[in-house]
């Protein structure tokens, strides 16, 4: 049973470019979540999805960010018109329908020139 | 609202020294405890999480944690460190284990086992 999987692993963009963040969950898990990790910082919640539904999107920026999890396919966040303070580390978790906790991806590491 | 404070961002030490890395955190709810490591470069690993029953908990790699409700503390610790501990350790907390919950990190102590 492989694990998360996010791709790609390193995105390097310009800024004003748009990035595309990829995180196919465990096999059987149908809830995902994003988390972004600034530079010396911990973990911060982003948001959280079910198959074709956004549920929590409460640590969202208001702006350039979106989020989906399509019923075909990856979940894919994507951030338009990169700026500099987007650079960070971008972890996708999964979990199963009932109890049994996060599994995390390896991350996408962003980094805007 | 939840929080989590990890009272330390650098913790130092030598090989096969004790460590112990703190984390205290603050809930309206009951809560439910976690600890997990970042190597280089890689995603997060439960190290080991505290759910209900026994406050003593032992997770992967030797590594043990108490949960102490009165001091609102949840300190991992090791007797015995290896190089190879040598990672971040991030400790966090959620009002549940279900789909739904969400896990509120604290910023991370950094674990340096020097030889």
């Amino acid at each position: 049973n492989a694990g998360v999987m996010q791709n790609p692993r390193h995105l390097v963009r310009r800024r004003g470019q748009e990035a595309r963040l990829r995180c196919s969950p465990m096999k059987g898990h149908s809830h995902v979540y994003w988390y972004r990790q600034l530079p010396e910082e911990g973990l911060k919640f982003m948001v959280y999805l079910q198959k074709e539904n956004i549920i929590d999107e409460s640590g969202m920026p208001k702006e350039r960010f979106s989020a989906e999890f399509p019923k075909e396919g990856p979940s894919i966040l994507r951030i338009q018109q990169v700026v500099r303070g987007d650079s960070a580390a971008y972890f996708c978790a999964s979990s199963p329908l009932e109890k049994g906790g996060w599994f995390f991806g390896p991350g996408t590491r962003l980094t805007v020139l | 609202a939840q929080s989590v404070t990890q009272l330390d961002s650098q913790v130092p030490v030598f090989e096969e020294a004790p460590v112990e890395l703190r984390c205290n955190y603050s809930s309206s709810v009951s809560v439910y405890l976690f600890w997990y490591v970042q190597y280089p470069n890689q995603g997060l690993q439960l190290l080991l999480k505290y759910l209900s029953g026994s406050t003593l908990v032992k997770g992967i790699n030797g590594f043990e944690a108490e949960f102490n409700k009165s001091q609102t503390s949840f300190h991992l610790r090791k007797p015995s460190v290896h190089i190879s501990d040598t990672a971040e350790y991030f400790c966090a907390v959620s009002d549940g284990e279900t789909s739904g919950s969400r896990l509120t990190f604290g910023e991370g102590t950094q674990l340096t086992v020097n030889p």
